[in-house]
Formats: structure tokens, C-alpha cells, sequence
């Protein structure tokens, strides 16, 4: 299995609803960061989750850690029809020098 | 205006063929990455560089190599193709300085017929 692997791998949700993804890993990390990717199109950076953080909030997105668990969770609230997409999760560990390693994705269906 | 762009979209080519995509920042970040996402969206990086150093998934075939002519150039450069190195290929950069969030460019899908 890979670092950073996403559970569900997919969700179907209506609008208004939240949309909860969640991400585990095997080694040490820096930092945890979520990307979306929209259908055809590159990755986008959402939000960078520090090891010695729990939480982060960026507008609808709050990211949790568990380094204890080596997990990590990405909730958006009041999805919206345009927040359907893939969301990746990619960790940061100092043996791998600057490279990401990232999960197989969630893909998210939010039905207007 | 893109921040990271990358030539051509499209590659459709036959096996045994020897080709090459480009990529391009602007955003003056000091490494590039190239990765592959397969058919079930799995992203797997092939390669990180920057000026200093080229750091090599190893397990990537050596028929993939990348080229850097400055800071803001990293070209894949692919020997031989097979039917699966069909693939998205998506360039990216960053600066590691500021903990390495990446900049994807639009990626390249490369069909090998």
C-alpha cells in the first residue's frame, strides 16, 4: 500500500451538505498538504498542515493531524456543486528531500 | 500569466518513439518536479531538481530522463516509448523555503498507440 492513501475513494453528497475525507500515512512527516484537482486539469494547493499542528482552517476547509495516528482528516462545509473534483492528500518527510508522496485521491460528486 | 505551463496538451505517438515535453515557471521557485498519474489517478513523482541536486524515484526506467537548461526549464525527455508510459504527465515547482507547497502546471497526456 502507499503513504497517503485516501478513504473513501469516493463520495456523492447534495449541496449544502459537508464532505469529510480522510488520509493516512506510514512514515514521518514535516507536513501534510491537501490538493484539489479538478476533471482535466493540474493540481491545486489547498492548505499545508504542519506536524506540530492539529488544526487548520482556510475558509470552508478545516484540516486535521494525528500524528499518532498517522492520519489526517479534510472537511469541507457547505459543499458547493464547484467543490466536485479529486482531493489529494501529500506528505513531506526529510527522507525524501523536497519530493511529495502523494495518496490515491477521494474523488468528491456534489449534486447541486 | 500561467505560473507553470507546460507543451504540448497533447503527445499521441507510436512505441518505440523518442520524445519530449517541456515545462516552464515563472514564479522564480528554485526546484521542479515531474510526476505521472496513471489511469487511476494514482500521482507518482518521477523527479526533483533544482540547481543543486536531481533527486531520481528509483523506480522510474532510466529511458526517463530530465533536462534542465536554466532555473526555470525542466523538460522530460523519454526514450523508446512503451504503451505504458500512457500517462497525465504534470510538471511542478516550488520554492522549498516555504515548505514546499507545489504549483501544478495543466499536465501533458501522452498516448503511446
Amino acid at each position: 500500500s502507499q503513504q497517503g492513501e485516501e478513504d473513501p475513494q469516493a463520495l456523492s453528497i447534495q449541496e449544502g451538505e459537508n464532505a469529510t475525507m480522510n488520509c493516512s500515512y506510514k512514515t514521518s512527516i514535516n507536513n501534510l498538504q491537501w490538493y484539489r484537482q479538478n476533471s482535466g486539469r493540474g493540481l491545486v494547493h489547498l492548505i499545508l498542515i504542519r506536524s506540530n499542528e492539529r488544526e487548520k482552517h482556510s475558509g470552508r476547509l478545516r484540516v486535521t493531524l494525528d500524528t499518532s495516528k498517522k492520519s489526517s482528516s479534510l472537511l469541507i462545509t457547505a459543499s458547493r456543486a464547484a467543490d466536485t473534483a479529486s482531493y489529494f492528500c501529500a506528505t513531506a518527510s526529510n527522507n525524501a528531500g523536497n519530493m511529495l508522496t502523494f495518496g490515491g485521491g477521494t474523488r468528491l460528486m456534489v449534486k447541486p | 500569466d500561467t505560473a507553470v505551463s507546460q507543451t504540448p496538451k497533447y503527445l499521441v505517438t507510436q512505441m518505440g518513439n523518442d520524445k519530449s515535453i517541456k515545462c516552464e515557471q515563472n514564479l522564480g521557485h528554485d526546484t521542479m518536479y515531474w510526476y505521472k498519474q496513471d489511469s487511476k489517478k494514482f500521482l507518482k513523482i518521477m523527479f526533483s531538481y533544482n540547481n543543486k541536486e536531481l533527486i531520481i524515484n528509483e523506480t522510474v526506467p532510466n529511458r526517463f530522463s530530465p533536462k534542465s537548461p536554466d532555473k526555470a526549464h525542466l523538460n522530460l525527455h523519454i526514450n523508446s516509448l512503451e504503451l505504458g508510459d500512457s500517462a497525465v504527465y504534470f510538471c511542478a515547482s516550488s520554492q522549498v523555503s516555504l515548505h514546499n507547497e507545489q504549483f501544478f502546471g495543466p499536465g501533458t497526456r501522452l498516448t503511446v498507440l
